[in-house]
């Protein structure tokens, strides 16, 4: 099946910093969703990118799908960014969503 | 707020009881697909309901099963519990008719088996 990785595993950034967010797959793909995850387990939605570049306030999203890669950009960052980010794609006939494991980003004050 | 709804959104089941756990999805979607978080882990898909028939199912034994009525909502069913089945169990929304197929997730229900 499809594999979905994220990079990197792991993120600590102080308050105001910048981070880019990668995520690879290993096919074609229909589409491409990232997800924050809060600490109740809500899956929030931050883009639906299956190509192009996307902005929405502090946050924006690449896609490359030629590529296989996308990339979120997390400009000026606050402590309520901290959380687990994942990536997720949907591949083939069906719209089940693949997702990476996660990359968890805590931003300290 | 995504407009689908999970309930309960806590549960504690002894090994061996059946469980069911229930979705709304958002208005205009037609399409309920679950998913099976464990600690630490991106969530696994487990089946996707269209059209009140399954349509996928994941690496997940028989034992995991689900429906969909005419309204969209579904329910997703557990039988024989075990120890490893203790994870958030998350279900999406979307729609499979156009070309956006986003999908919105609820707040989960997390279910301990002991």
């Amino acid at each position: 099946g499809i594999q979905v990785e994220q990079s990197p595993p792991d993120l600590i950034l102080q308050e105001g910093a910048n981070s880019t967010l990668r995520c690879n797959f290993s096919d074609s793909v229909n589409n491409l969703q990232w997800f924050h995850q809060n600490p109740w387990g809500q899956l929030i939605n931050l883009f639906y990118i299956p190509s192009g570049t996307k902005q929405n306030g502090r946050l924006s999203a690449t896609t490359v799908a030629t590529e296989r890669y996308s990339l979120l950009y997390i400009s000026s960052s606050q402590t309520t960014d901290s959380g687990v980010y994942f990536c997720a794609v949907e591949f083939g006939a069906n719209s089940k969503l693949t997702f990476g494991k996660g990359i968890t980003l805590s931003v300290r004050p | 707020e995504t407009g689908v709804t999970q309930s309960p959104t806590h549960l504690i089941k002894t090994r061996g009881q059946q469980v069911t756990l229930r979705c709304s999805s958002q208005s205009g979607h037609n399409t309920v697909s679950w998913y099976q978080q464990a600690l630490g882990q991106g969530p696994q898909f487990i089946f996707q309901y269209y059209r009140e028939e399954e349509n996928g199912r994941g690496n997940f034994p028989p034992r995991f099963s689900g429906l969909q009525f005419p309204n969209y909502s579904s329910e997703l069913n557990v039988n024989a519990l075990e120890l490893d089945d203790s994870a958030l169990y998350l279900c999406a929304s979307s729609s499979r008719t156009g070309v956006n197929t986003e999908a919105f997730f609820g707040q989960g229900t997390r279910l301990t088996v002991v």
